[in-house]
């Protein structure tokens, strides 16, 4: 059963700290999504890959956030320095981009990120 | 700017019976929609999706429904179950120039009664 995974699944730190997030998406699949969802702004797309090149990293603050595709079976988030506002739960999503007729997209468990 | 949703607002049907929820989109260039359902502590799960192209899709249990005029998107899901209690977000997709460009509604929340 290919499932997309992250890690950590919860993580608490505090304000100015560095954190980074992994996602190992399903094996095979070419594109992967960094999501943020908190209660007042929902769903939000930070970071677009395919083929592990950034294809739009226009949701993502630039000057405290990166996305990366090291390879084809990691893709990174990191947060530097954090902040409180930043607090929110992170998802990883892969597919395979247009596939058929669908651009189905698989999510990972997320990761709690709480900033003090 | 642009956005696909509504408020937050929450949906309770008794079991067995027929749901309906709706969504809004504002940006009549989207081509592709989705629906995803989300259960408390996971990550979204896909249900249907439909192109622009058409105004109606059926799955199990699921029809999904699209009224380009009004920019209007519904999931009907027949037969509610408990099972079925979650949130259902909404998603256009529109094709930008190097390649897709997803926007997510706010959700609503869909509470079965026993």
């Amino acid at each position: 059963d290919a499932r997309v995974t992250q890690t950590p699944r919860h993580k608490v730190t505090e304000m100015g700290q560095e954190v980074t997030m992994r996602c190992q998406p399903i094996l095979g699949h070419n594109t992967v999504f960094w999501y943020r969802q908190t209660m007042m702004q929902g769903l939000e797309l930070l970071a677009y890959f395919r083929n592990r090149a950034p294809l739009d990293d226009s949701g993502m603050p630039k000057d405290r956030f990166s996305a990366e595709m090291p390879d084809a079976t990691l893709a990174t988030l990191k947060i530097q320095p954090s902040e409180p506002r930043d607090s929110a739960v992170y998802f990883c999503a892969s597919g395979l981009g247009l596939s058929g007729a669908s651009y189905e997209q698989y999510f990972g468990p997320g990761t709690r990120l709480t900033v003090t | 700017g642009e956005s696909v949703g509504l408020h937050l607002p929450t949906l309770s049907v008794q079991e067995g019976d027929n749901s309906i929820i709706n969504c809004a989109y504002s940006n009549s260039a989207s081509d592709y929609f989705i629906w995803y359902k989300q259960e408390s502590g996971k990550g979204p799960q896909f249900i249907i999706d439909i192109r622009s192209n058409m105004d109606k899709r059926q799955g199990q249990r699921v029809t999904v429904l699209l009224n380009k005029t009004v920019k209007h998107l519904s999931l009907q899901i027949a037969a509610t179950q408990p099972g079925d209690s979650a949130v259902y977000f909404c998603a256009e997709m529109r094709s930008v120039y190097y390649g897709q460009n997803f926007v997510f509604g706010p959700g609503t929340r869909l509470s079965v009664l026993p």
